[in-house]
């Protein structure tokens, strides 16, 4: 059965860059069939889609975010990863990955069936 | 970006009960809607994709309707385990955007 796991710094300082990776286990990152995606959940706030990517290597950025984002795949470890540089208090939350399946496009946008794989999500918070 | 807005953002009802969550989006997206039940401390669960299409494993006492701009969920039969807080989802194009969450509480 496949799953996510998030791993990485539970604590960042501000104006340093945070760095998650999202290790997939029991399936291959390689299908054709899904994005893997980030998303991000403030302290008693709600869901916000931070990226996502396909292992071919195309990415797609929050645009709130994208200046300051890289997300990257890599299929030889099975895992992907986030950086988001320069963060801010603002930047707290709990980090989920998750596995958003592929549907096809909508003039240069592409559609996908929901995040129906999650991982357990990892906190990150930003302090000095 | 597209705009999802749920309402209510928090209702209490009893053990039986039928409950509905309404979400609707600032342009059409088809059905290209999704729902998400979240417990505290847990990650997010699909329930609904493809806006009425039941994830695997979801009982069958929750439905999803709607397209274009317009969407629903609705729990039959309300049980003490769907004290949560929903979310919506569009997925037709990115950004992807969720709601704002509606909180489940049972009575």
């Amino acid at each position: 059965q496949l799953q996510l796991h998030e791993s990485g710094p539970g604590l960042v300082k501000p104006s340093e860059t945070l760095s998650l990776t999202c290790t997939v286990s029991g399936g291959s990152i390689s299908s054709s069939s899904y994005y893997w995606g980030w998303i991000r959940q403030p302290p008693g706030k709600g869901l916000e889609w931070v990226a996502s990517s396909y292992y071919s290597g195309s990415t797609y950025y929050s645009p709130s975010l994208q200046r300051r984002l890289s997300i990257s795949v890599d299929t030889s470890k099975n895992e992907f990863s986030l950086k988001l540089s320069s963060v801010t208090a603002a930047d707290t939350a709990v980090y989920y990955c998750a596995r958003d399946e592929r549907k096809g496009w909508s003039g240069s946008n592409p559609t996908a069936g929901g995040f129906d794989l999650w991982g357990q999500g990892t906190m990150v918070t930003v302090s000095s | 970006d597209i705009q999802m807005t749920q309402s209510p953002s928090s209702l209490s009802a009893s053990v039986g009960d039928r409950v509905t969550i309404t979400c609707r989006a600032s342009q059409a997206i088809g059905t290209y809607l999704n729902w998400y039940q979240q417990k505290p401390g847990k990650a997010p669960k699909l329930l609904i994709h493809a806006a009425y299409s039941l994830a695997s494993g979801v009982p069958s006492r929750f439905s999803g309707r709607g397209s274009g701009t317009d969407f629903a969920l609705t729990v039959n039969n309300l049980q003490p385990e769907d004290s949560a807080t929903y979310f919506c989802q569009q997925s037709y194009t990115t950004p992807r955007t969720f709601g704002q969450g509606t909180k489940l509480e049972i009575k």
